[in-house]
């Protein structure tokens, strides 16, 4: 089994600049992918960045980017740059290799305040 | 090339009566996922199916609960005499395949399910 932590219920930011949103995850398996998807106010989920376990190059998209530590399981995301529409429930997820459920962490609020 | 198509946006049932919620998936994916989030948490998983068959309902409540994938049409998570513990936003999710880069699964924009 899997189990995915997140801490930090709720968080504020300034637009442009940065944010680290935390988590930490639990796992027996081997080979996983770790995730952070977007939840905005409608509801729509939307993959932000995805890290391969195997991999020790942190993931980067534009403004995104990990902090992949897999000794300690910590997968935290960082925001650069914050723009008003990064507004939303950021969730952080999980899923081994050969598995296709996802176990989600509970979610951070983040709030860009211009 | 259209995203992961749910239906309806929003239903209300009261007690006791049945809920049918619909999930397309994204064009040539063969794989569908069904999440439930309930009010300030996560997406649970509850079960995984290819086309016609049932990989993986470990996530789904035994009794009053079903899913199916038919060969055509959409996917069907089906909830019998509901209750309000089931009022919650239901996503499905869709992937190619199950490996490599085809894995990812895109989601759709959810169904709120509100049980009177």
């Amino acid at each position: 089994a899997q189990t995915v932590t997140q801490s930090q219920p709720e968080m504020s930011v300034q637009e442009a600049e940065t944010v680290t949103l935390s988590c930490t995850y639990d796992t027996s398996e081997n080979n996983y992918y770790l995730f952070w998807y977007k939840q905005p106010p409608s509801r729509q989920m939307i993959l932000v960045i995805r890290q391969e376990a195997y991999k020790q190059q942190n993931a980067t998209e534009n403004r995104f980017s990990v902090n992949f530590q897999k000794a300690a399981k910590s997968f935290s995301l960082k925001i650069s740059d914050s723009q008003l529409g990064d507004t939303a429930m950021y969730f952080c997820a999980s899923r081994a290799y050969n598995f296709n459920k996802f176990y989600f962490g509970s979610g951070t609020k983040l709030n860009v305040k211009p | 090339n259209a995203g992961v198509m749910q239906n309806p946006r929003h239903l209300v049932r009261r007690r006791g009566q049945e809920a049918r919620l619909r999930c397309s998936p994204m064009k040539g994916h063969s794989h569908v996922y069904w999440y439930r989030q309930l009010p300030e948490e996560g997406l649970k998983f509850m079960v995984y199916l290819q086309k016609e068959n049932i990989i993986d309902e470990s996530g789904m409540p035994k009794e009053r609960f079903s899913a199916e994938f038919p060969k055509e049409g959409p996917s069907i998570l089906r909830i019998q005499q509901v209750v309000r513990g089931d009022s919650a936003a239901y996503f499905c999710a869709s992937s190619q395949s199950t490996s490599g880069n085809a894995d990812t699964q895109y989601f759709g924009p959810g169904t709120r399910l509100t049980v009177l």
